[in-house]
């Protein structure tokens, strides 16, 4: 069946280094591939996203690549800061369904 | 403008007794997901609303489990005869539209469902 693999599960660095997190799918089909970011006890909101014609997106410190071929697209933030500390999900979409990765604690560390 | 909304926040059950989560999307929005999401898990895709009809049900775990959709709007999902493997968060995600695939799925705050 459809299904995103998510590495690592937990990732800590310390501030102002980089992040970088990495996914896999299986469903060829998937065009849309966004990332979500949930704070303890908060909901999940959407970060950046990609669209399958395209390899590479920015927006300030964080940029997602993606490698249709291999299958597999990466979320990396740079110059990290304390508030990046959360769980980020990646998700492949088609249609209507997404299926999220199974999410990376990620701590910064002062 | 007003978020995607659930209720309760918190439910604590006991085993075997039936609950119902509500869910109240963005207005205006026609697409209504429902997730589960256990601890340490990632987000478990239950059901898929376009409308008031549900195209998309394989997520559901057992026929214990159901939701519908009344006026294009508030979505009920009931867990009928509990147990505590159905411990975890339930969110709730709503979408302008299910057509255009980047229209953004916006999150509820969840309900945290508890059986003892």
């Amino acid at each position: 069946g459809e299904n995103v693999e998510q590495h690592p599960s937990t990732l800590s660095v310390q501030e102002g280094d980089s992040a970088v997190i990495k996914c896999t799918y299986s469903d060829s089909a998937s065009n849309y591939f966004p990332w979500y970011k949930q704070e303890l006890g908060k909901r999940p909101q959407l970060i950046i996203d990609i669209r399958s014609n395209v390899g590479e997106k920015k927006d300030q410190r964080i940029a997602v690549t993606l490698n249709k071929t291999a299958k597999h697209f990466s979320l990396h933030i740079t110059e990290t800061q304390p508030e990046d500390s959360a769980v980020y999900f990646c998700a492949a979409g088609r249609t209507y369904k997404y299926i999220f990765g199974t999410g990376t604690r990620l701590k910064v560390l002062a | 403008g007003a978020g995607v909304s659930q209720s309760p926040s918190n439910k604590v059950t006991e085993k075997g007794k039936d609950v119902e989560l509500r869910c109240d999307p963005i207005s205006g929005h026609t697409a209504l997901y429902w997730y589960r999401q256990s601890l340490g898990q990632g987000l478990e895709f239950l059901i898929y609303f376009q409308g008031n009809s549900a195209p998309d049900k394989s997520g559901l775990p057992s026929d214990r489990f159901s939701a519908e959709r009344t006026g294009g709007s508030v979505s009920t999902l009931t867990i009928q005869r509990t147990q505590q493997e159905d411990s975890a968060v339930y969110l709730c995600a709503s979408r302008r539209t299910s057509g255009v695939l980047t229209d953004t799925q916006y999150f509820g705050p969840g309900t945290r469902l508890t059986v003892l």
